[in-house]
Formats: structure tokens, C-alpha cells, sequence
């Protein structure tokens, strides 16, 4: 398997615009994250998706972010407008839900950049 | 707010030494307790994990020390080398819901 793919790896984009990160999780695995990673603010949680259904969205920080699960296979976070306090690293993670706890899989992150 | 508070925020150590880091919690609800280990321009990945039910787990050279009645569980990096030399969170977790994490801890090591 070839793990947990986001893309793009980097965006730049200008305040105001619309924003869209992607992610592709591993094949059979039904829990999907949305983590936001700053110096600042460290590893936040933004959303977490059980079987493509939102349980948790309370980290998503403001209306402007907004995220989707339309199957198994795709996730995306939107964020519309973009601001410059936006620019951080944003991962994805997935996890199977079987078994008990199990390893939360992360992709490598999109470096998105604000300006 | 965090749920799981991690200290150093950073540590220097030489190569062959010995790394500490320590996390605290507050929910006793919490059932796993992860560490993971990220590398620059890398995702988190898992390094080792641990129940509430052993006080300690071992693999290779890192060892998680588990105290329940203290709420407190620490990880050890035995044996420094400077391929360790990247940032860890400790994290815990309720049954299957999200994982909480800790600030993040930078071990560099000295060769």
C-alpha cells in the first residue's frame, strides 16, 4: 500500500482565494483525520471522519474551512477565503477501526503558504 | 485546550545518552497511549504505544514508562543516536475516537 497520499505537497496561493488540500487514505481503513501543524499551535485536530460521516468537527477553526468525505477512497479540506494565518502544515491520517485502537497512518502533509 | 501535556519542549542530548520526555493527562477515560516520532517535511509515524493495564513497554532502544495512579507516562531513548534526532508527541486516546496530542518535543542528539 502506498499509505496515506495528499496532495499538492506545497501550495502557494494568495489571501482571498480558494483553497482545496486532497487526500487519499489507505485502502480498508474507515477513521479519517484532518490535522492542522503550526510552531505556534503545535498538532490541532480540525476533523475527524468515521466511516465518511463528520463526528468531530470543533477544531475546524472557522467557517471559512469546511471538509468533505465523499466516499471511502477521498476526503478534502476547503478553506475559502484563504487568509495569511492559514499557512501551516496540513495532514491527514487514517486508521482502521477494527481490532481496538490501532496506528493512525499519516501522509506526508501539504505546506500550504498564504501570502 | 490540551489534554495531554508534554515537557521538554526541546532537549539536547550526546550522542550514547540518554532522552526523557515526559507527558502528563488528565482524562482517565484515555485507553492507548501512543508516542510518535516526525522527521523535517515528514508526517508523525508511530514509534511505540502502550495500555494502562503494563507499567512498562519496550522495543529496541525506546521504553515507555506508565504510571496510571499519577497520570503521568514518560519516554525513554536509550543509547542516543543521531538518527533519532527529530521531534516526538506523545499522544492518548478514548476507545476509537481522535487521538490527542501533546506539543512536541525536539531530541537532538550530538554526535
Amino acid at each position: 500500500d502506498a499509505g496515506v497520499i495528499q496532495s499538492p505537497r506545497h501550495e502557494v496561493t494568495e489571501m482571498g482565494q480558494e483553497v482545496t488540500l486532497r487526500c487519499k487514505p489507505i485502502s480498508g481503513h474507515n477513521s479519517l483525520f484532518w490535522y492542522r501543524q503550526t510552531m505556534m499551535r503545535g498538532l490541532e485536530l480540525l476533523i475527524y471522519f468515521n466511516n465518511n460521516v463528520p463526528i468531530d468537527d470543533s477544531g475546524m477553526p472557522e467557517d471559512r474551512f469546511s471538509a468533505k468525505m465523499p466516499n471511502a477512497s477521498f476526503s478534502t479540506l476547503k478553506i475559502q477565503p484563504s487568509e495569511p494565518r492559514d499557512s501551516a502544515v496540513y495532514f491527514c491520517a487514517s486508521r482502521s477501526r477494527t481490532g481496538g485502537n490501532t496506528e493512525a497512518f499519516f501522509g506526508q502533509g501539504t505546506r500550504l503558504t498564504v501570502v | 485546550q490540551q489534554q495531554v501535556k508534554q515537557s521538554p519542549q526541546s532537549l539536547i542530548v550526546q550522542k550514547g545518552g540518554i532522552s526523557i520526555i515526559n507527558c502528563a493527562y488528565e482524562n482517565t477515560a484515555f485507553d492507548y497511549f501512543p508516542w510518535y516520532q516526525q522527521f523535517p517535511g515528514k508526517g508523525p509515524a508511530l514509534l511505540i504505544a502502550i495500555r494502562p493495564d503494563v507499567s512498562e513497554k519496550k522495543e529496541g532502544r525506546f521504553t515507555i514508562s506508565f504510571n496510571k495512579s499519577a497520570k503521568q507516562f514518560s519516554l525513554h531513548i536509550m543509547d542516543s543516536q543521531p538518527g533519532d534526532s527529530a521531534t516526538y508527541f506523545c499522544a492518548a486516546n478514548k476507545g476509537d475516537y481522535k487521538l490527542s496530542f501533546g506539543a512536541g518535543t525536539t531530541v537532538t542528539v550530538r554526535a
